[in-house]
């Protein structure tokens, strides 16, 4: 079966310019996670969505940062207007809930980098 | 939410040697993950574990879970260079679990040198 599939895997961008991320999650999947990698910070959560539902939203940083899934095979992290603080790796993540383990599957990430 | 406190931050030893890494908490976790994540890989789950003083083995790798279930720690025998990577410790975000996502440590920085 195919894994989580991210797109794009590089982008490289100037400061102010409009970022689209996206996500494909593993089928049958109920629940997708967006997280941001640093070394300062590591593995941040910034948002999770269950059945398409956005449920907890705490974790993005600042009203720069959206996130939608419109369907269930598909989600979008957007960041207008870009920051050089934003570049980090954005992984995206998919589980199914069984038994309440929480296993995460990761996607490859998105590097970013914000000139 | 559960912080999670990993130790070392960076371990560089030679092939063949053991070593072992550390996760903590001031909380009691309700279960444990430890992932691995190789350059340019997202995370990948290496094992659960949910019973105090519960221990698994997956080949040369030995996780073990504490007593009072605050901490962890993995083994590795005779570590290989296929072994290089960062390990991270995960639990869920909430004392109850769930499926509500997970917190992470910050990590181990694994290399091992040919």
């Amino acid at each position: 079966d195919a894994g989580v599939i991210q797109s794009p895997r590089h982008e490289v961008t100037e400061m102010g310019q409009e970022v689209t991320l996206r996500c494909k999650p593993i089928s049958g999947h109920d629940y997708l996670f967006w997280y941001r990698q640093t070394m300062m910070r590591g593995l941040e959560l910034l948002i999770y969505f269950n059945n398409n539902v956005p449920i907890d939203d705490s974790g993005m940083p600042e009203d720069r940062f959206s996130a939608k899934m419109p369907n269930a095979s598909f989600s979008t992290l957007k960041i207008q207007p870009s920051e050089p603080r934003d570049s980090a790796v954005y992984f995206c993540a998919s589980s199914f809930r069984t038994g309440g383990t929480g296993e995460l599957f990761f996607g490859e990430g998105s590097r970013l980098t914000v000139l | 939410t559960q912080l999670l406190e990993q130790s070392p931050q960076f371990l560089s030893i030679q092939e063949g040697e053991n070593l072992t890494v550390y996760c903590n908490s001031s909380s009691v976790f309700s279960s444990l993950q430890w992932y691995r994540q190789e350059p340019g890989e997202g995370p990948v789950l290496l094992v659960t574990v949910v019973t105090g003083g519960e221990v698994k083995k997956l080949k040369r790798l030995t996780f073990q879970f504490g007593d009072a279930r605050k901490d962890s720690s993995l083994h590795i025998t005779a570590a290989q260079p296929g072994d290089t990577g960062l390990y991270l410790c995960a639990s869920p975000r909430w004392p109850g679990g769930g499926a509500d996502g997970l917190t992470f440590g910050k990590g181990t920085h694994l290399i091992i040198q040919p």
